[in-house]
């Protein structure tokens, strides 16, 4: 069964911190690695998808990088901000990549 | 933007009721999902749907659920008996090809009473 791994469950910054949280997934038959940005009453919103080792993505503020062969991934925000309060969810795709595996989500709170 | 769009946002049924769910995928999109998140746990997948029949589905996916496409445009989820355990958020998916780029419709809050 495959198994999506997210920590923390939960984080609770000030405005202007950096922060980052963990994606872990199985290191075999490795497709790609998704992350989501969920806000509530909103639909899960793509932030990256990662398919090389070694990958760094950038979207603003917000950047990802990946390790296919020990099973991990990183999400960096740089000085956040109230608005970047959200679920972030990772997800893999199963064996045949007819499904993601979602991660239970990190919790991001930010206070201003 | 290409949406993809979820209707109804909201709806309650008394247990035993049948519902339908009904999502409007990307219309160039080829592979079609529904995933759920029962309130406080981790969203799952239930279904996924390609070349006008599934192609997988979750052991949660039984004989109660079934997909249609019935028209080329819409993708319906429909809970033939509801029970209390069926209330969720419900979420339709589309993607061009599989693994890549899935849009997920903003979800269908499923109460039962």
């Amino acid at each position: 069964i495959l198994n999506v791994e997210q920590s923390p469950q939960s984080l609770h910054v000030q405005e202007g911190d950096s922060t980052n949280f963990t994606c872990s997934f199985p290191s075999s038959n490795f497709y790609a690695l998704h992350w989501y940005r969920w806000e509530t009453a909103k639909s899960p919103e793509a932030l990256f998808v990662m398919t090389l080792n070694g990958d760094e993505k950038k979207k603003g503020r917000i950047s990802a990088t990946l390790n296919t062969k020990e099973g991990y991934s990183y999400l960096y925000i740089k000085g956040s901000q109230p608005e970047d309060s959200a679920t972030y969810l990772c997800a893999f795709p199963g064996e045949y990549g007819n499904k993601l595996v979602f991660g239970a989500g990190t919790i991001l709170r930010v206070k201003s | 933007e290409p949406e993809v769009t979820q209707t109804p946002s909201h709806q309650v049924t008394q247990m035993g009721q049948e519902v339908i769910l009904r999502c409007v995928p990307i219309s160039n999109h080829l592979y079609f999902y529904w995933y759920r998140q029962i309130l406080g746990q981790k969203v799952e997948f239930l279904v996924s749907f390609y070349n006008n029949e599934i192609s997988e589905k979750s052991e949660i996916f039984d004989d109660q659920f079934s997909v249609e496409r019935p028209d080329g445009s819409n993708f319906t989820l429909k809970i033939r008996s509801t029970k209390l355990e069926d209330s969720a958020m419900y979420f339709c998916a589309s993607s061009a090809q599989a693994i890549y780029g899935y849009t997920f419709g903003s979800g269908t809050r499923l109460t039962v009473v």
